[in-house]
């Protein structure tokens, strides 16, 4: 089946530390696979994606390369932000059978000043 | 960018009464539109996915009596929880398609309604 795996949280770090967040996923099909933040108390907001092979999504400074051959889409930012500290969703979507969007189960980033 | 707005934000609720969730895409249609729960400091469950014009189709699990599902235009569709509990207290997310860049496989979130039963 769909699935998605990503690192538990929470991941905490000082201002201007290097960040990743590991995701893995196993898909029937080729996926297209998604980064989404959620900061306290809103929606979710689309950060980044990318729908083939070696693409690299990026946006406000992070980046995932999709790899096909390790199944892993790894959120990557060189320098963090305390604006930055919100919770994480990997996801990806596949559209066989119709459209439907699987979710990891999020991690909590907090940057501290 | 696409928005989608929700309504209302939080919802305070006795036992028993019924509530109703709006969602709206305020500057593109959408065909389809999509309900999620999210636990604290969970991920999103997918509730069901509403089609304009015809029925809801609901993950498994989820009662369909329970939570209605009305998508009765190309920008709105509302979700009712209907004779709540305080188990349905949670955080209800909406999201939509944009029909016409369906290709991109792209959807659009409303900012969430917390749900608050008492």
């Amino acid at each position: 089946g769909n699935s998605v795996t990503q690192m538990e949280g929470p991941v905490t770090l000082s201002e201007e530390a290097f960040l990743t967040i590991n995701c893995t996923y196993t898909a029937t099909g080729y996926p297209s696979l998604f980064w989404y933040v959620q900061y306290p108390g809103e929606g979710l907001q689309l950060l980044l994606k990318a729908t083939k092979a070696d693409d690299k999504g990026s946006n406000k400074g992070f980046e995932a390369t999709y790899r096909k051959e390790t199944t892993s889409f790894h959120l990557e930012k060189g320098s963090v932000q305390v604006s930055d500290s919100a919770v994480y969703f990997c996801a990806l979507i596949v559209n066989t059978g119709g459209f439907k969007t699987i979710f990891g189960a999020g991690t909590r980033l907090f940057v501290k000043a | 960018g696409a928005v989608v707005s929700q309504h209302p934000s939080r919802v305070i609720c006795k036992s028993g009464t019924s509530v109703k969730i709006e969602c709206r895409s305020l500057d593109f249609q959408a065909t389809t539109m999509f309900w999620y729960r999210q636990f604290p400091k969970q991920s999103l469950m997918l509730m069901a996915t509403s089609n304009e014009g015809s029925k809801a189709t609901y993950e498994q699990g989820v009662e369909k009596d329970k939570f209605l599902i009305n998508h009765a235009s190309l920008t709105l569709s509302t979700l009712t929880v209907t004779s709540a509990h305080p188990e349905d207290s949670s955080f209800y997310i909406c999201s939509a398609r944009d029909t016409t860049e369906l290709a991109k496989n792209i959807q659009y979130f409303g900012a969430g309604t917390r749900l608050s039963v008492l």
